[in-house]
């Protein structure tokens, strides 16, 4: 089946820099790669995604970028505050055909800690 | 609009107890899954319905662990019996199709 790595585990950055999460994957039918952010004890809220038709996309402070050819894919966050502390999990999913048809398969999440 | 909706949201049971977990999805949201979250881990996928029919299950225990979603809209899991290592958080999901997918609160359940 799918198997989704993701580097590092936890991420310390001062308020203001940047941070990047990596995620590889190993099914090449996987076409779609959301990112979700965890606060402690609540539910994963999608940030945002990437399908396999773009190489990269944005959201304010958020970007995401994907390599299909190395099956990596990583979350970009400028300017960090405070409150962008959580955790952050990575997935993969495919919405036709392979081993992740239908349901995603998660990274094992970065703990990120922004720094006053 | 109303998000995924679980309950209880927390449970506190002894071993070799039965346990049931409730999810209302999204209004129109036609798939449905179970995930299961161990601390410190991303969730683990364990049954996904598309309306009434299981279309993967593949990661459900099927000795102890038991799902159903009769009308098609929302959805048990069981566990008979529970064991220690069942502690951990419930999470339900919705989307419309393949789309993306919206997570519930969770149940975190501690069995004793």
């Amino acid at each position: 089946g799918e198997n989704v790595e993701q580097h590092p585990s936890t991420l310390s950055v001062q308020e203001g820099d940047s941070a990047v999460i990596k995620c590889t994957y190993s099914d090449s039918a996987s076409n779609y790669f959301p990112w979700y952010k965890q606060e402690l004890g609540k539910r994963p809220q999608l940030i945002i995604d990437i399908r396999s038709n773009v190489g990269e996309k944005k959201d304010q402070r958020i970007a995401v970028t994907l390599n299909k050819t190395a099956k990596h894919f990583s979350l970009h966050i400028t300017e960090t505050q405070p409150e962008d502390s959580a955790v952050y999990f990575c997935a993969a999913s495919s919405a036709k055909g392979g081993t992740s048809y239908g349901k995603l398969t998660f990274g094992q999440g970065t703990i990120l800690t922004v720094h006053p | 609009e109303a998000g995924v909706v679980q309950s209880p949201r927390y449970k506190i049971i002894e071993k070799k107890q039965p346990v049931a977990f409730w999810c209302n999805p999204i209004s129109g949201h036609n798939t449905l899954y179970w995930y299961l979250q161990n601390l410190g881990q991303g969730p683990e996928l364990l049954i996904r319905y598309e309306n009434e029919e299981a279309v993967d299950d593949s990661q459900l225990p099927k000795d102890r662990f038991s799902a159903e979603r009769l009308k098609g809209v929302d959805s048990t899991l069981k566990i008979q019996p529970a064991e220690l290592g069942d502690s951990a958080v419930y999470l339900c999901a919705s989307s419309f199709g393949t789309r993306e997918q919206f997570f519930g609160p969770g149940t975190r359940l501690t069995v004793l």
